[in-house]
């Protein structure tokens, strides 16, 4: 079965400063990949995703990520963070052949001025 | 341009009694999904419907049941609440069951004293 890690609970920049958010998966192929972003009290909005092809997927708001298949890893970056970018953002990993999405625990980012 | 929508938005019941989440989407979509979210566990699958007239088992589907009414309604019931089952419950949908983006609803929090 697919799992997902996200190793940080919680993260606070400044504003300006770059972001990353780590996001590592246990699969045994390549899975279909996501990062979502959840606004308090609200639902969750899809940023990006990786199926196959270019291993760096460009999503919405200006938010990268890259698929390192040696690492397992699916990290989402942002070179410099707007106060709006406050929010809690979830890694899911999904099987191929697969109907489930798989969600990490979460990382709560919190943007200081 | 409604999407997702969940009613109800909040709920508060006593262990044993019963109630029912509605969800509806006007998308089209063929895929349905009911989350739980609990902090720090990100969000689990209880139920899912990949097409109109199935539904099948996610992570947690122990004390709900779901009915897929018809293509775009999917409800999750509560026969006997218990105060675990007290979290913030999402309704999603996507095009197809295995690829694209979930959209999801806003959120129906439950508490169960």
């Amino acid at each position: 079965a697919q799992s997902v890690t996200q190793p940080d609970i919680h993260i606070t920049v400044s504003e300006g400063a770059s972001l990353e958010l780590r996001c590592n998966y246990s699969y045994g192929a390549t899975p279909y990949l996501f990062w979502y972003v959840q606004s308090p009290g609200q639902g969750l909005q899809l940023l990006l995703k990786y199926f196959s092809g270019d291993t760096l997927v460009q999503g919405i708001k200006g938010f990268e990520a890259e698929f390192k298949r040696s690492q397992s890893s699916f990290n989402l970056r942002k070179p410099s963070v707007h106060w709006s970018d406050a929010a809690e953002y979830f890694c899911a990993v999904q099987a191929n052949a697969g109907n489930m999405l798989t969600f990490g625990g979460g990382t709560r980012l919190m943007v200081k001025p | 341009n409604a999407g997702v929508t969940q009613t109800p938005k909040f709920q508060v019941l006593k262990t044993g009694q019963s109630m029912t989440l509605q969800c509806a989407q006007d998308m089209n979509h063929n895929s349905m999904y009911w989350y739980r979210q609990d902090p720090g566990m990100g969000l689990r699958l209880i139920y899912y419907s990949a097409s109109e007239g199935t539904t099948d088992k996610g992570e947690v589907p122990n004390g709900y049941n779901v009915s897929r009414l018809n293509k775009r309604e999917f409800s999750l019931r509560l026969e006997s609440a218990a105060p675990s089952q007290t979290s913030v419950y999402f309704c999603a949908s996507r095009r197809t069951p295995n690829t694209g983006e979930l959209f999801f609803g806003e959120g129906s929090r439950l508490t169960v004293l």
